[in-house]
């Protein structure tokens, strides 16, 4: 099984809204990442999780804040965020860092 | 760092004929090359990979070759069906760097 799993597969918020992204795997995966995916474009990496720890931050905004509260789930916080923001978030999984990666369906965000 | 560039953008065949998309790399330390098909709507799927100790790995109608020398790898798709039309990425990843990706190919098979 290599499945990923995110809720919600939409989201519409406001730019004064707080909302959250959540990921799950159950691989026994120590990597997890965010990706951001505009149209036509290929993911852009936001963040990796290696062992629970923040890895990397690829000086993604402060307004986007992720969480790994255990080895299975990845969340992603968003706070004032800008119509710009609009995106296909996508989660992602690894067993180790360099290891092949499975991706969720993602999450539609859509901010007005 | 890692630059991976990738041709053609778009592809059209015919349904049954095949279908080769290129992808070039620059770190020579790169050492693991997947590719990923994304439907619309959906996330991008692992549908093959390749490592650099490998010059070549089929998986029914799907194989990738990979020239190390030269720094580029190729996914071929044969027999081609509509269900095969679809973006499709290369990446490569060096050591525990993160995953670069190429700009994608949007592949069309015809009926």
């Amino acid at each position: 099984d290599t499945e990923v799993t995110q809720t919600p597969k939409h989201l519409v918020m406001g730019m004064t809204n707080k909302k959250s992204l959540k990921c799950e795997q159950h691989m026994g995966h120590r990597a997890m990442y965010w990706y951001k995916q505009k149209a036509k474009k290929p993911p852009e990496l936001m963040f990796v999780y290696s062992y629970e720890k923040l890895s990397i931050n690829e000086s993604v905004p402060s307004r986007f804040s992720p969480e790994c509260p255990n080895s299975s789930l990845l969340n992603l916080h968003l706070h004032a965020l800008q119509p710009e923001d609009s995106a296909l978030y996508l989660c992602a999984s690894s067993q180790n860092p360099g290891y092949e990666q499975y991706f969720g369906p993602g999450t539609r965000l859509t901010v007005t | 760092g890692e630059n991976v560039e990738q041709h053609p953008s778009t592809l059209s065949v015919q349904e049954g004929d095949s279908a080769v998309i290129k992808c070039t790399y620059s770190d020579s330390a790169s050492n693991y090359f997947p590719w990923y098909k994304q439907e619309l709507g959906k996330g991008p799927q692992l549908i093959i990979d390749i490592r650099s100790n490998v010059g070549e790995k089929k998986d029914q109608r799907i194989a990738v070759t990979l020239n190390k020398t030269a720094k580029h790898f190729s996914l071929h798709i044969t027999e081609t069906q509509p269900e095969d039309s679809a973006v499709y990425f290369c990446a490569a990843i060096s050591g525990n760097t993160p995953l670069v990706f190429g700009k994608g190919t949007r592949l069309s098979v015809i009926a």
